[in-house]
């Protein structure tokens, strides 16, 4: 079968770092993506792993583990424009299909 | 500018209607795909296609139906058979079927009447 995994819902401080972590299972692995999703809203690309590591991006970093089937999103210095549902999706091998999580609810207090 | 376009934004359904939502993309993209977010329940695919007259069933078919005709255009019709309609509709794009991001229209919420 097939299955992504994340929390549903976190909750940051503003300033503070926080890790999202997102867990799979699928038929071949062609990928990974991180979106970003305002409530309302289109979701909006943040990053893409194909390769076993870390790629940063700014205040954003994503990691990935091929053999773990396991990748997190590391949002630092956070803002409270980052609150936002946060997608993992992963592209299967077997079609090409990209498949998503059900998201996670990132919620920053001042 | 280039992008995706989903219209309309907001959609009313009666009961035994079809209704088609609107996609199109000026980016030269070849793989065009529809997606339906119900809360809680993180995007699901409904239909995809790689290139021009030529589509696949995503994992929620069953009530929908598409055409690609036209690079530019991916239509979704929602038929009187999807009996639950209600969701946010997301049409997207890539620039080729592998590697590549995708890139998403701004979403068409429809509700029944």
């Amino acid at each position: 079968g097939q299955n992504i995994d994340q929390p549903t819902e976190m909750t940051a401080t503003e300033g503070a770092i926080v890790q999202i972590n997102c867990t799979y299972q699928t038929s071949g692995f062609n990928g990974l993506f991180w979106y970003q999703q305002h409530a309302g809203e289109a979701p909006t690309f943040l990053s893409y792993n194909v390769l076993d590591g870390l790629e940063e991006k700014g205040r954003f970093s994503s990691f990935l583990s091929r053999s773990k089937g396991y990748s997190y999103l590391l949002l630092k210095e956070l803002q409270m424009k980052d609150s936002a549902s946060y997608l993992c999706a992963v592209r299967r091998g077997r079609d090409d299909k990209i498949i998503f999580g059900k998201g996670t609810r990132l919620h920053i207090l001042p | 500018d280039g992008g995706i376009t989903q219209s309309p934004k907001y959609l009313f359904r009666k009961e035994g209607q079809n209704v088609t939502l609107s996609c199109e993309q000026n980016l030269n993209h070849d793989a065009m795909y529809w997606y339906r977010q119900d809360p809680g329940q993180g995007l699901r695919l409904i239909y995809y296609s790689q290139i021009v007259n030529d589509f696949q069933k995503g994992d929620i078919a069953e009530g929908y139906s598409v055409s690609r005709e036209k690079k530019e255009s991916f239509p979704l019709t929602v038929t009187s058979a999807q009996k639950n309609p209600t969701a946010f509709y997301l049409c997207a794009s890539s620039a080729t079927a592998t590697n590549e991001k995708l890139f998403f229209g701004s979403g068409t919420q429809l509700s029944v009447l």
